[in-house]
């Protein structure tokens, strides 16, 4: 069975420029989190999506978005990108349906705005 | 809210020796716990988590850890140290299994080991 895949897998953009970070869950999982990691901060929890609805969510300012499609796979968006939102961005999966499971991470996409 | 506090940022050790990673934590409901670890620019990688089946989990790559309520612990330990275990490793707490609540994560404890 695939991994969670998280595209791409290095960014680069520019401050003020947006940019959309795609996750593809672990087959049959159903709920995806997003995590921000930075040296500073360490890992925070973004938000949760399960069935294309956002079920929980940090401490995030409104520049961080995202959304889950009907097939699972989701996105999460950051407008008006700021130097400080360079960070690896973490996707995870964990299927909801079983109690006691755990969440599958992805590799993350690092992302580094100049 | 649940907080999560790993003692010590780095711990060297050297090859063969025990490995102690320190977590603590607080919650207000029983929780679920887990160990993650983390190889230069991957993601996370589960190796054990607790659920309140038995106090003592053992995971992958030999590693174990006990929950202990009275201290609010969850040490993780590996009784022989490999060049391979050098990583970053994270403590967690969630209030669901699978995180849907959000895994609240500590700082990270960068393991060295010696040759």
């Amino acid at each position: 069975k695939a991994g969670v895949t998280q595209t791409p897998r290095y960014l680069i953009k520019t401050r003020g420029q947006q940019v959309t970070l795609s996750c593809s869950p672990i087959s049959g999982h159903r709920s995806v989190s997003w995590y921000q990691q930075t040296p500073g901060q360490g890992l925070q929890f973004l938000f949760e999506y399960f069935s294309e609805t956002q079920r929980n969510k940090g401490n995030f300012p409104g520049r961080f978005s995202g959304r889950q499609f009907s097939n699972s796979r989701s996105e999460m968006n950051v407008s008006t990108l700021e130097l400080g939102d360079s960070a690896l961005y973490l996707c995870a999966s964990s299927p909801v349906d079983r109690p006691n499971t755990e969440a599958f991470f992805g590799q993350g996409t690092r992302l580094t705005v100049v | 809210a649940q907080s999560v506090t790993q003692l010590g940022s780095h711990v060297s050790v050297s090859e063969g020796a025990l490995v102690l990673l320190r977590c603590n934590y607080s919650s207000s409901v029983p929780p679920y716990l887990f160990w993650y670890v983390q190889y230069p620019n991957q993601g996370l990688q589960l190796l054990l988590k607790y659920t309140s089946a038995a106090t003592l989990v053992k995971g992958i790559n030999g590693f174990e850890a006990e929950f202990k309520k009275s201290e609010t612990s969850f040490h993780l330990t590996k009784p022989s140290a490999h060049m391979s275990d050098a990583a970053e490793y994270f403590c967690a707490v969630s209030l669901s299994g699978g995180g849907a609540d959000g895994l609240t994560f500590g700082k990270g404890t960068h393991l060295i080991i010696q040759p």
